[in-house]
């Protein structure tokens, strides 16, 4: 099984900032099969981008994602007060798909 | 629109069986691979089963494989969940999913709660 780890566990910022999430797989990842979340609590997960860098259909673009191999990034370039959520990364390989752990989008 | 409902979710003992059902609408479910996702409480997201369009080929997470069955209706554009066998560890929010490989997980359902206790 493919593991993900996501860091950093936590987020920090304040509206307006940056945030850089990472994603690095324990094997390499065909990037066609690299997908990135945003879940905010009490609601199902939403997808953001597809193949590793395609934004998903109706996805603001201050969102991008971009990597190779086993490193993968997503990047909110100017954060909105309804991007604080939990940002999930995911993976399809060896017939099975994996989650990461999850990072979280605080404000600061 | 697309739109997956979960229903089935229920309070049920370590050892019993439970079906969950994920009516799906808004788009052409022939054509669509089904996943179950879960989530335990204050956890993160972990994948389940994957059905492709016409129930030839069946894949599971190791944590299920042997207890859970994905299984689809075409006709009333249905997926299903049957798990046997219920562990504590088994308590989550169930999500069923639409996904192609390259398509990521597009449209999810609003879950179905599922309790394994005594």
């Amino acid at each position: 099984e493919i593991v993900l780890t996501q860091s950093p566990g936590t987020l920090s910022l304040s509206p307006g900032e940056r945030a850089t999430l990472s994603c690095r797989a324990s094997q390499s990842v065909d990037s066609s099969f690299l997908a990135w979340y945003q879940q905010k609590v009490g609601q199902a997960p939403r997808l953001l981008i597809q193949g590793a860098s395609a934004r998903a259909t109706g996805i603001p673009d201050r969102f991008s994602g971009s990597g190779s191999g086993t490193d993968f990034t997503l990047t909110i370039t100017r954060l909105e007060p309804e991007d604080f959520a939990v940002y999930y990364c995911q993976q399809y390989g060896d017939s099975a798909w994996t989650f990461g752990q999850g990072t979280k989008v605080e404000i600061k | 629109e697309v739109h997956l409902v979960e229903s089935g979710g229920d309070l049920v003992q370590p050892g019993g069986s439970l079906r969950l059902s994920c009516s799906a609408s808004g788009f052409t479910f022939v054509t669509h691979w089904m996943h179950w996702v879960r989530q335990a409480p204050g956890k993160g997201l972990v994948w389940v089963a994957r059905i492709d369009n016409h129930e030839n080929d069946m894949i599971y997470a190791d944590s299920v494989r042997g207890r859970f069955t994905i299984s689809r209706d075409n006709a009333k554009s249905t997926v299903y969940l049957q798990m046997n066998s219920l562990r504590v560890e088994d308590t989550a929010v169930y999500y069923c999913a639409r996904g192609g490989l390259a398509h990521g997980f597009d449209a999810w359902g609003q879950g179905t709660v599922v309790t394994v206790s005594s």
